[in-house]
């Protein structure tokens, strides 16, 4: 099956600081989506972005398909910002793919 | 603004009893997925619904888990028995369809169930 692997694992950052954050695919995929899981659990629709590039305030996300890669930038980061961010894959069938994840603490 | 709904939010059970999770999808979405979450993991699907029929249950241990979406719509997922091994957050997602070449939209999940067997 369709492999998803995300860097780096884990991520500290002082507050203010830029990241960047990497999805990397090891198939064809019809779309691609970044979730942050909030410390509740629950996860939380960042970007929906099959190719191309996205922007959301401080927030945007890059994918290029034909690579099979995606990027998501955080600018400025902010304590909030803190958590787990998941890219996810939808491939045959309608399945959807998940990577590790990467675990983001922001510092004050 | 239109959600996945799912109940309850967090459940404790003892070992070897039997425990359900409910889910109500988006109205309209046609996939249903229900994944489990281990700490410190990312989900892992346990089972994917096309309006009422199984597309993918390959992941689910079917000697102890089963899962129903009767009419197309809502889906419950059971365990019987529990272990402590499911231990886990069980969440439940709905998309829809684009056109006719079964291609899937934006994906959206429910707060999820937390499960605790003790």
């Amino acid at each position: 099956g369709i492999q998803v692997e995300q860097s780096p694992p884990d991520l500290i950052l002082q507050e203010g600081a830029n990241s960047t954050l990497r999805c990397n695919f090891s198939d064809s995929v019809n779309n691609l989506q970044w979730f942050h899981q909030n410390p509740w659990g629950q996860l939380i629709n960042l970007f929906y972005i099959p190719s191309g590039t996205k922007q959301n305030g401080r927030l945007s996300a890059t994918t290029v398909a034909t690579e099979r890669y995606s990027l998501l930038y955080i600018s400025s980061s902010q304590t909030t910002d803190s958590g787990v961010y998941f890219c996810a894959v939808n491939h045959a069938g309608n399945m959807l793919t998940f990577g590790g994840g990467t675990r983001l603490m922001v510092k004050p | 603004e239109a959600e996945v709904a799912q109940s309850p939010r967090y459940k404790i059970t003892e070992k070897s009893q039997a425990v359900a999770f409910w889910c109500d999808p988006i109205s309209g979405h046609a996939t249903l997925y229900w994944y489990r979450q281990i700490l410190g993991q990312g989900p892992e699907l346990l089972v994917q619904f096309q309006d009422e029929s199984v597309v993918d249950d390959s992941q689910l241990p079917k000697d102890r888990f089963s899962a129903e979406r009767l009419k197309g719509v809502d889906s419950t997922l059971k365990i019987q028995p529990a272990e402590l091994g499911d231990s886990a957050m069980y969440l439940c997602a709905s998309s829809s369809m684009t056109g006719g070449n079964f291609v899937g939209t934006e994906a959206f999940f429910g707060q999820g169930t937390r499960l605790t067997v003790v």
